[in-house]
């Protein structure tokens, strides 16, 4: 069965740092790995999604990797801004789902200070 | 604003009650999700449409859980009776298909007392 780990669980940094959220997952045989972005009592909005086949998606300030083999990704933030405060979850498809199924990540809690 | 509709966005109600929660997915997606995500998890799917049918839900607790998308459109989620650990964020997804990505609703936040 699939497992999703992030770590760390909550991560807070001052404004104008970088941030980078770990993702690990168990089985490398993925189609594909979502970040999503939630704010408190809201739901998810997808950040970026990376397919099996590619390394990196970027979109902004945000750029996330993938290393398959390895069962990682990260999302590197840029230049962070208060406003990035929020829980970013991951979620991988199982490459031998044929519905779509997501497994999510617990999520890492970040706070970005003034 | 999120583009999946959900109704309502809080629900409490006493432990053996009924409730029922509502979602309206974005027009044209035949694919529908129910989440539930207990604080500090990530969301859980429970039950999966593609159009009028359900092609997942085997981590739905069908003793008490009940869901349905009639016209294969909007669809309910139930809970009789609920229990205290069903108090959770239950969140509603849709998209294209099962291979487009998920647009998420605001959620409904149950509280059982």
């Amino acid at each position: 069965k699939q497992e999703v780990t992030q770590i760390p669980a909550a991560l807070s940094v001052p404004e104008g740092e970088n941030l980078v959220l770990n993702c690990s997952f168990t089985d490398s045989a993925i189609y594909n790995l979502q970040w999503f972005r939630q704010d408190p009592g809201k739901g998810l909005t997808s950040l970026l999604l990376i397919q099996s086949s590619q390394r990196e998606q970027t979109s902004g300030r945000l750029n996330a990797s993938l290393d398959k083999s390895s069962g990682r990704s990260t999302l590197y933030i840029a230049a962070s801004q208060p406003g990035d405060s929020a829980t970013y979850l991951c979620a991988v498809r199982s490459a031998t789902d044929s519905w779509g199924k997501l497994q999510f990540g617990a999520g890492t809690q970040v706070v970005v200070t003034p | 604003e999120a583009e999946v509709a959900q109704s309502p966005r809080y629900k409490i109600t006493e432990k053996s009650q009924a409730v029922a929660f509502w979602c309206d997915p974005i027009s044209g997606h035949a694919t529908l999700y129910w989440y539930r995500q207990i604080l500090g998890q990530g969301p859980e799917l429970l039950v999966q449409f593609q159009d009028e049918s359900v092609v997942d839900d085997s981590q739905l607790p069908k003793d008490r859980f009940s869901a349905e998308r009639l016209k294969g459109v909007d669809s309910t989620l139930k809970i009789q009776p609920a229990e205290l650990g069903d108090s959770a964020m239950y969140l509603c997804a849709s998209s294209l298909s099962g291979e487009q990505p998920q647009h998420f609703g605001d959620g409904t936040r149950l509280s059982i007392l």
